[in-house]
């Protein structure tokens, strides 16, 4: 089946601690990208991929790390978190940038910071 | 720039019709997408208009005119599942990145 795979799920973590969400996708897409959701301000990008080794800041990169090793995966690693950080975070991945190439999303990440 | 206004919530009733309308100003437009998306869930792909007109499929509609910046998701026969926050995006050729969205739309549906 072809999807976007997003874990954990669900995480409650404190300030400070490194963690790593990871997003893997199985349908050979070139671009991956990385999302947050907050009330009333909708999704926002945070960093995205073009190609292996190829990243670029999205509209709030900041507090957040993202590597392209491999086609298929695209970590997003918060290396010191901070409660505004506590969010619901979307990976989503597309063919290409171009024409009718439609995201798809991982199932989502809430992530709770204390 | 680029900026994409929807409204922020509407309400309708069960078997009606409702139009969400949505507007944007970009550089390099080059097609919009709606988007449904249940609360707690991932976003998941209902439309794409690149040229303008009508695209119908099923229960939903979406229209699309480049001079007027201006898409409109219409859904008719409403059901209780339909309620959601339907998302526009735009792709923009010079923004550098896949699609730019739209704070969304929360739609609730009653009987």
């Amino acid at each position: 089946e072809a999807q976007v795979t997003q874990n954990p799920r669900y995480l409650i973590t404190v300030t400070g601690k490194k963690l790593t969400v990871t997003c893997s996708q199985n349908m050979n897409h070139e671009y991956m990208s990385w999302y947050r959701q907050d009330p009333g301000l909708g999704l926002r990008q945070i960093y995205y991929s073009m190609n292996v080794e190829v990243t670029d800041k999205g509209d709030v990169p900041e507090g957040y790390k993202v590597s392209r090793k491999e086609k298929r995966n695209f970590p997003l690693i918060l290396e010191s978190p901070s409660p505004n950080q506590t969010s619901l975070y979307f990976c989503a991945s597309s063919l290409s940038v171009g024409g009718g190439d439609t995201q798809y999303f991982g199932p989502g990440t809430r992530l709770t910071v204390l | 720039g680029q900026n994409i206004d929807q409204p922020t919530e509407m309400t309708a009733t069960e078997g009606a019709i409702v139009q969400i309308n949505c507007t944007y100003q970009t550089s390099g437009f080059n097609g919009l997408f709606w988007y449904q998306q249940h609360a707690g869930e991932a976003p998941t792909f209902l439309s794409y208009n690149v040229l303008d007109g009508l695209e119908e499929k099923g229960r939903f509609s979406s229209f699309l005119s480049r001079s007027k910046g201006y898409s409109y998701l219409l859904l008719k026969e409403l059901q209780m599942k339909d309620s959601a926050s339907y998302l526009c995006a735009v792709r923009d050729n010079q923004a550098g990145t896949a699609l730019i969205f739209g704070k969304g739309t929360t739609l609730s549906v009653s009987s």
